[in-house]
């Protein structure tokens, strides 16, 4: 199975700050997908890019895809107190579906 | 749409007992994914059905666990007997196609 390695593991910024993660991987993938994990919920999916686009944005989250370096970075502009959460990378190509350790974002107020 | 629906959302049982988890997955998805997360080993891939067939029960963790989907709209976890070291959340997940996952709440299961 196909899994995406999460770049740092911890993250700690103060608000206001921009917050930026990395996923690299080792296959090849039809889509690459953001998730959002708050303490003690289900995951929530946030962003889906293709393997065919290169940039994605959604609000205050800018996605990048780079398939030549096996790597995507996840942007969240302007944090917030409420972005604290961990988030994860999830490789689409073939199922089964596994996720990585994640990187866990703390924004302080 | 209610999402995924997941019960019960805390479970307490001791050694030995048998335990359901029970899952609802989105009308019209055709992948439930069923995982276990813990701080140890983090977000663990159990098992996954497509169109009510299992798949890929690798993740299983040891004959204890067991997964059916006998229809479209429902599935179950059984752990029996279950042990402490199964304390963990469960959480069950729908999606069609390649689409992105819809997490349930998730069961926070804890074995005494």
């Amino acid at each position: 199975s196909q899994q995406g390695e999460e770049d740092p593991q911890a993250l700690s910024i103060q608000e206001g700050e921009n917050a930026t993660m990395n996923c690299s991987y080792k296959t090849s993938i039809n889509n690459l997908q953001w998730y959002r994990q708050n303490s003690g919920r289900g995951l929530v999916h946030l962003i889906l890019i293709r393997s065919n686009e290169r940039e994605k944005h959604s609000g205050r989250l800018r996605v990048t895809l780079d398939t030549s370096k096996k790597s995507s970075s996840l942007l969240i502009t302007a944090s917030r107190a409420a972005d604290t959460a961990s988030y994860f990378c999830l490789l689409s190509g073939n199922t089964p579906l596994v996720f990585g350790k994640g990187t866990r974002l703390s924004v302080i107020a | 749409d209610a999402g995924v629906i997941q019960s019960p959302r805390h479970e307490v049982t001791e050694m030995g007992q048998e335990v359901t988890l029970r899952c609802k997955p989105i009308s019209g998805h055709d992948y439930l994914f069923w995982y276990r997360q813990t701080m140890m080993r983090g977000l663990e891939l159990l098992i996954y059905f497509n169109n009510n067939v299992p798949i890929d029960d690798s993740g299983m963790p040891e004959d204890r666990f067991s997964a059916k989907m006998p229809n479209a709209s429902f599935s179950t976890l059984k752990i029996q007997p279950s042990e402490p070291r199964d304390s963990a959340v469960y959480f069950c997940a729908s999606t069609r196609g390649d689409g992105p996952l819809h997490f349930g709440n998730g069961t926070r299961l804890t074995v005494t």
